[in-house]
């Protein structure tokens, strides 16, 4: 089965701060693609990355990071000396790579950022 | 327009009323998608078309409808909802939902069934 879990439900800093917002995935998939979206108060999500099961390496864009690691079946996204316009609601998702279903996204929860001046 | 656009914005209906949401890609995108997301559960697929065919139905039920008559423009007809089913649903495209593809997301239809 496919699962995502956001263990952080809420999550308030202040500006300046950075934040770490964590992801736990489950498949049995050799293939599979993992996701992040950002989702302002306005309801529109917005994709911010996409990482491929066989390639590991971090990425960094701007002040957004994510660390992908398969051992712990782990994908984290950081976010460096946040900001106001960071508050928003991030999910983390997965996709299978083959078989059937593989348009499905299956969304964590997500987890709530606030960020305060 | 640009991106994915849906129409209307917010709703408000009886639950013996008929209404349709619409959605439209302009990003020349061949598979669109109608998910729900409710206030305590995770979002949830529950359709997907592809080149204009069905091709996941998330055991939705019948009172949702939906209909795509090309690749840019999908529908879901609604008739004799329940109040649970008050959400916030979007609809979202992609190349065809058997790539490697991130979905790109409308702003949604805030519905609301009394």
């Amino acid at each position: 089965a496919q699962k995502v879990t956001q263990a952080q439900t809420e999550i308030s800093v202040v500006e300046k701060e950075d934040v770490t917002l964590d992801c736990v995935y489950e498949t049995r998939d050799t293939t599979y693609y993992l996701f992040w979206y950002k989702q302002p108060p306005s309801g529109e999500l917005v994709f911010l990355i996409r990482r491929n099961s066989f390639d590991e390496q971090n990425e960094i864009s701007g002040r957004y990071s994510w660390n992908f690691q398969k051992s712990t079946s782990s994908f984290n996204f950081t976010i460096t000396a946040s900001q106001v316009v960071d508050s928003a609601v991030y999910f983390c998702a997965l996709r299978r790579g083959y078989g059937g279903s593989q348009g499905n996204l299956i969304f964590g929860k997500g987890t709530k950022l606030s960020v305060k001046p | 327009e640009t991106g994915v656009t849906q129409t209307p914005r917010h709703l408000v209906m009886g639950m013996t009323n008929k209404k349709s949401l619409k959605c439209e890609q302009h990003l020349g995108h061949n598979a669109m998608y109608w998910y729900k997301q409710s206030a305590k559960k995770p979002l949830e697929l529950m359709f997907v078309y592809n080149f204009k065919e069905q091709t996941e139905n998330n055991s939705v039920p019948s009172r949702f409808s939906p209909e795509c008559p090309n690749s840019s423009h999908l529908f879901l007809h609604l008739h004799t909802l329940q109040p649970e089913d008050s959400a916030l649903y979007l609809c979202a495209s992609s190349p065809p939902s058997g790539g490697a593809y991130e979905q790109y997301f409308g702003p949604g239809t805030r519905l609301t069934v009394t």
